[in-house]
Order: C-alpha cells, then sequence, then structure tokens
C-alpha cells in the first residue's frame, strides 16, 4: 500500500492563480480530510468527506472546494489565490476502528508547501 | 465545535529525563485523543492514542492518560533520548480531529 499520497511537493502560485491539490489513498478509507498548518497554530480543518459523493466543511474553508467522486481521491481547489494561503497542506485519512468505544484512527499524506506571492 | 488547547508550547529536556505534555478540550462528544509526533519537513506520525473508555494507555516509554470529567489527557515520555526531540501534537476527535497548537519537544544530550 503507497498509504495516502499528495501531489505536488511544492508549489509557487501568484495571486489570482488556481490549481487543485491532488490526495489520493489506497486504503479503502471511508473518511478524508484536508489540514492546513501554519506556524503556532496547528493544523486546522479546511473541508472533510465521510465518504464518496459527500463533502463539509471544516475550521477555515473559505476560498477551497472539495469533491469527492470516488473512494480513492479527494482533490483540494483553491479558486483565486491569495497570499493568506501560503501554508503547508496535508491530506489525511481516516478509518472507523471496530469494538467497544469504537473511533477513527487517522493518517496523513507528505503534504503539499505552497506559497502564493 | 470543539476546543483543543496545548502546553507548555516549548519544552526543553535533559536526556534521560520525562516529559509531559497536557492537553485540554472542550467537547463531551470527543471519544478518542489521539498524539502525533512532527519532525521537521515531515507529516504529523501517530505515536499513541487513546480512547473515552480507558484511562490509560502505555506503549514502551511513552504514556498518554485521560480525565474525561475534568476534560484533560496528558502525554508522559519517559527516559527521554535526542530522537525524541520533534513538535508533538494532540487531537480530539468527535468524529473529525481538533487539534493543539503543537509542543516543540528539545531534548538535550
Amino acid at each position: 500500500n503507497a498509504g495516502v499520497t499528495q501531489t505536488p511537493k511544492f508549489q509557487v502560485l501568484k495571486t489570482g492563480q488556481s490549481m487543485t491539490l491532488q490526495c489520493a489513498q489506497d486504503m479503502n478509507h471511508e473518511y478524508m480530510s484536508w489540514y492546513r498548518q501554519d506556524p503556532g497554530m496547528g493544523l486546522r480543518l479546511i473541508h472533510y468527506s465521510v465518504g464518496a459523493g459527500i463533502t463539509d466543511q471544516g475550521e477555515v474553508p473559505n476560498g477551497y472546494n472539495v469533491s469527492r467522486s470516488t473512494t480513492e481521491d479527494f482533490p483540494l481547489r483553491l479558486l483565486s489565490a491569495a497570499p493568506s494561503q501560503t501554508s503547508v497542506y496535508f491530506c489525511a485519512s481516516s478509518f472507523r476502528t471496530s469494538g467497544m468505544g469504537s473511533s477513527y484512527e487517522q493518517y496523513f499524506g507528505p503534504g503539499t508547501r505552497l506559497t502564493v506571492t | 465545535g470543539e476546543n483543543v488547547e496545548q502546553h507548555p508550547s516549548t519544552l526543553s529536556v535533559q536526556e534521560g529525563d520525562s516529559a509531559v505534555i497536557k492537553c485540554t478540550y472542550s467537547d463531551s462528544a470527543s471519544n478518542y485523543f489521539p498524539w502525533y509526533k512532527q519532525e521537521l519537513g515531515k507529516r504529523p506520525q501517530l505515536i499513541i492514542d487513546i480512547r473515552s473508555n480507558v484511562g490509560e494507555k502505555k506503549d514502551q516509554r511513552i504514556a498518554v492518560t485521560l480525565n474525561k470529567t475534568a476534560k484533560h489527557f496528558s502525554l508522559h515520555i519517559t527516559e527521554t533520548q535526542p530522537e525524541d526531540s520533534a513538535v508533538y501534537f494532540c487531537a480530539a476527535s468527535p468524529r473529525q480531529f481538533y487539534f493543539g497548537t503543537g509542543t516543540s519537544l528539545t531534548v538535550i544530550p
């Protein structure tokens, strides 16, 4: 298993440009999420999906769109990049554990470092 | 929504000493509390977790405790080694994951 993969690893955009960050997982996990990580602010949830065709907003969704047409893929689209979107972006996938006190275990992709000038 | 607070933001310990990182959460629906270790330029890696039906869990030199009544949980690292130096994040999950702001741990040889 490749686990969670993300492309590209690095990207530089000019203000106003659009782009899509790719995320894929081969573990058949139902749950996928996008986070951004900024210094001193931890990881903040942008959007998440509980299964194909279902997405919802997280803490910081403005300026980002997502879709989930398949279980494997969960792309993040920046519609009109702004310098405030300079960050490291992590995709993650989760599965629901079985047994008493079941919960979701989450694993991260390698990240995409995005700079908007 | 959930609010997770993490302290301290930085921590320096001598090699061989113990390190403790504490987190509090606000949402009583949270039932899963993972801890992640992140080395510079790398992805967060799950190192230990605890579920709400358990009060303590240990894995070699790492342990986590949970107090549901007080809504706080802690990470304990004993016999610290230089390779433990990293940023550690706590999280609380009612289903989505909410993260603390991280603790930068430095183990001084």
